[in-house]
């Protein structure tokens, strides 16, 4: 079965450079979020989107921006990258049934 | 979103059940209980949920209790590929609805 899909798996960046992560949810899947999982800490909602629109907000910072495009998938677009952003970034989907939802496996960012 | 409230940590002999309670004692008459767990930096798989019944799944049991207050996570002959941080949430249905981490049990099936 289709999972979620998240690049890049891995990526490294410099302080005050940008990234942007991709995520592609499951087919059919209209919902998409986005958690922030530091070194040892539990992941953390950020955002997510309904039908491309925002439809609730977590701790995201104002340096963070996301959207969902026509096709359903997301892109989180970080700026003025912190040594602190470096941690383990989960995507997930869902279809708004009680079954909850499906992560991928994760874009761990390092910032140097 | 009610808080719940987990062990840190557990440890389980290969082969044993393992019982992960969780209280949530302010959980609202329409918000359901789920279970995840993650294994090492992968990302949260889920488990089971429920909203009043128990249930069972091909992975794991669901007992919530009477007054649904409490639950416990039943993996009844626990190996060591079950060893992961298990998270119970609560939450309404629906799209929108996002899941909160808390802290969560650390399990660990000893062989």
């Amino acid at each position: 079965a289709a999972g979620v899909i998240q690049s890049p798996r891995h990526l490294i960046k410099e302080k005050r450079e940008t990234a942007t992560l991709k995520c592609y949810p499951i087919p059919r899947h209209d919902t998409v979020y986005w958690y922030q999982q530091g070194p040892g800490q539990d992941p953390q909602f950020l955002i997510s989107f309904y039908e491309k629109m925002q439809s609730d907000k977590g701790s995201i910072p104002d340096r963070f921006s996301a959207q969902q495009f026509s096709d359903y998938h997301s892109e989180l677009n970080m700026s003025s990258l912190e040594l602190g952003d470096s941690a383990l970034y989960f995507c997930a989907s869902s279809s708004g049934s009680v079954y909850g939802y499906t992560f991928g496996s994760g874009t761990r960012l390092t910032v140097v | 979103d009610a808080k719940t409230t987990q062990p840190t940590s557990m440890d389980c002999a290969e082969g044993r059940a393992a019982n992960l309670p969780c209280n949530h004692s302010t959980i609202s008459g329409n918000e359901y209980v789920y279970w995840y767990r993650q294994i090492h930096s992968q990302g949260p798989q889920y488990i089971i949920h429920g909203l009043k019944n128990n249930e069972t799944n091909e992975m794991a049991s669901l007992i919530i209790t009477e007054d649904r207050k409490s639950s416990t996570l039943i993996l009844p002959h626990a190996t060591l590929r079950d060893t992961a941080v298990y998270y119970c949430i609560v939450r309404l249905r629906g799209a929108g609805n996002q899941f909160y981490f808390g802290t969560g049990t650390s399990l660990t099936v000893i062989p």
